[in-house]
């Protein structure tokens, strides 16, 4: 399979853990995304990176969330001290255009 | 700021019978438009893109979708419901990120679409 992947599929934390999710893009594209999509709702834009360089990072919705992609392949997105208003599952999107994103089927994290 | 509006949380079709998702949207520039698609459990699916060609857009299981300019509109349809058209669907308009270069995506909050045997 060719498509993006996420680890892990599913993640059950408590309240003030950190935890961290790996994504790894199609292996062509060098535009990455993460996004969160919470129940009942449409995805929400997190941040993104073309190749190593995060670009866009302002929607980030608090310091304790950050993401890395040190060679430019697959990202690491992580969460510190997590929070029950953290539960949701984030989706990763990977792209060669910036136009066309072909996503990931997500890690769900819930938080107890 | 672009957004974009879905105007049903539900559609109910039965099979067989035409679909009709409704979705406006707003933006300041000259938009890029898809229509997502999400079954249960799996990840989201392109189905069309709009990016300043042909108005009309064809996508793939038979959906397509017209943007109307005057109208900002980006409905979708399909002729006939099959029961495997039953999922989640979100209208989505791309914009650049205070970056000026990140094309990221703005959802709508999704139409749950049933189709009836």
């Amino acid at each position: 399979d060719t498509g993006v992947s996420q680890n892990p599929r599913h993640k059950i934390t408590k309240r003030g853990q950190n935890v961290t999710f790996r994504c790894d893009p199609i292996s062509e594209h060098n535009r990455l995304y993460w996004y969160r999509q919470t129940l009942g709702q449409g995805p929400e834009f997190l941040t993104y990176f073309q190749n190593e360089a995060q670009l866009e990072k302002s929607r980030l919705l608090s310091d304790r969330f950050s993401a890395e992609r040190p060679k430019g392949s697959f990202s690491t997105l992580e969460i510190q001290r997590t929070e029950q208003g953290d539960s949701a599952m984030y989706l990763c999107a990977s792209s060669l255009t910036g136009l066309e994103q072909y996503f990931g089927p997500g890690t769900r994290l819930t938080v107890t | 700021a672009q957004s974009v509006t879905q105007l049903d949380s539900h559609v109910s079709v039965s099979e067989g019978t035409p679909v009709l998702l409704r979705c406006n949207y707003s933006s300041s520039y000259s938009p890029s438009l898809f229509w997502y698609v999400q079954h249960p459990n799996k990840g989201l699916q392109l189905l069309l893109k709009y990016t300043s060609a042909a108005t009309l857009v064809k996508g793939i299981n038979g959906f397509e979708a017209e943007f109307k300019k005057s109208e900002t509109s980006f409905h979708l349809t399909k002729p006939s419901a099959h029961m495997s058209d039953a999922a989640e669907y979100f209208c989505v308009v791309s914009d650049r990120g205070s970056s000026g270069s990140a094309r990221q995506l703005t959802f709508g909050s999704g139409t749950q679409l049933t189709v009836l045997p």
